[in-house]
C-alpha cells in the first residue's frame, strides 16, 4: 500500500511559468518531507525539505507547501527554466531514526 | 558535491552468475541504504546499516546481501543472479543525526538476462 503518492506521472510546462508538483500521503506520523530531483543516469539529489511544524519552506526558486489536515504537500518552482527538467520524488520520513519512504515521482519537462 | 561511488554503472549478465555490486562514499557518514528502482516506480529501501557491523533488512523484500567491514564501504552481493533482478541499484549515504538528508551514487542498472 503506497504512503507517499504522487498521481501525475508527468507535467509539461512552459520556460518561465511556474511548476507544481504534488504530492499526497496517507501516515499522518510522518514528521518530515523532502523532495528529491533526478537527472537520468544519475542518482537522485535532495533539493528541499519541510517540517511538519511548518508550512512552508522557501529556498531561492523552491517552495515547498505543506497542508497537515489534507496530507498533501506541493512543490512551486518560480519561474521554471530548462534545466529543471528532471523526475522529482517526494519523499516522507517518520521519527528521527525512521527511513525515507518515496513517491513513484513526476517527470517535469519544462519546453524553452 | 558528494562524494558517493558506485561501480559498475551498467551490468549485463547471465541468469545464475554471482554479482557484487560496489559503493564507496569518502563522507565519513555512518548511515548507507541500498534502494532499488524499476522505471516510474518508487525507490525502495532494500538494506540498511547504521554504521560497521550493523546491516538491516529495508522495507521490500531481497534476495540479495550486504556487508558493512568498513566504514566507508557498502556492497551488495547477488548469489545467484535472475532476470526478476533486473533494476536500479541506488547506494545512498547520510550523517546519522541527518538521516533524512541522503547523497546518493549514480546507480548500477543491472540486466539479467
Amino acid at each position: 500500500d503506497q504512503q507517499v503518492k504522487q498521481n501525475s506521472p508527468s507535467l509539461s510546462v512552459q520556460e518561465g511559468r511556474i511548476s507544481i508538483l504534488n504530492c499526497d500521503y496517507t501516515n499522518s506520523m510522518f514528521d518530515y518531507f523532502l523532495w528529491y530531483k533526478k537527472y537520468p543516469a544519475e542518482g537522485p539529489t535532495f533539493l528541499i525539505s519541510i517540517s511538519s511544524i511548518k508550512d512552508k519552506n522557501e529556498d531561492g526558486r523552491f517552495t515547498v507547501f505543506l497542508n497537515k489536515s489534507a496530507k498533501h504537500l506541493s512543490l512551486h518552482i518560480v519561474p521554471s527554466q530548462p534545466g529543471d527538467s528532471a523526475v522529482y520524488f517526494c519523499a516522507a520520513r517518520r521519527g528521527s531514526q525512521g527511513n525515507l519512504i518515496f513517491g513513484k515521482g513526476t517527470k517535469l519537462s519544462v519546453k524553452p | 558535491e558528494a562524494d558517493i561511488y558506485q561501480t559498475p554503472r551498467y551490468l549485463v549478465i547471465g541468469t545464475g552468475k554471482k554479482i557484487t555490486l560496489e559503493c564507496s562514499q569518502t563522507m565519513g557518514h555512518d548511515k548507507m541504504y541500498w534502494y532499488q528502482q524499476d522505471p516510474g516506480m518508487e525507490l525502495h529501501l532494500i538494506h540498511y546499516s547504521y554504521g560497521v557491523n550493523s546491516t538491516e533488512k529495508g522495507d521490500l523484500s531481497s534476495e540479495s546481501t550486504v556487508s558493512r567491514i568498513r566504514t566507508e564501504h557498502f556492497p551488495l552481493t547477488l548469489e545467484s543472479a535472475r532476470p526478476s533482478h533486473t533494476s536500479q541499484y541506488l547506494c545512498a549515504s547520510s550523517l546519522a543525526q541527518f538521516n533524512e538528508k541522503l547523497f546518493f551514487g549514480s546507480g548500477t542498472q543491472l540486466s539479467v538476462l
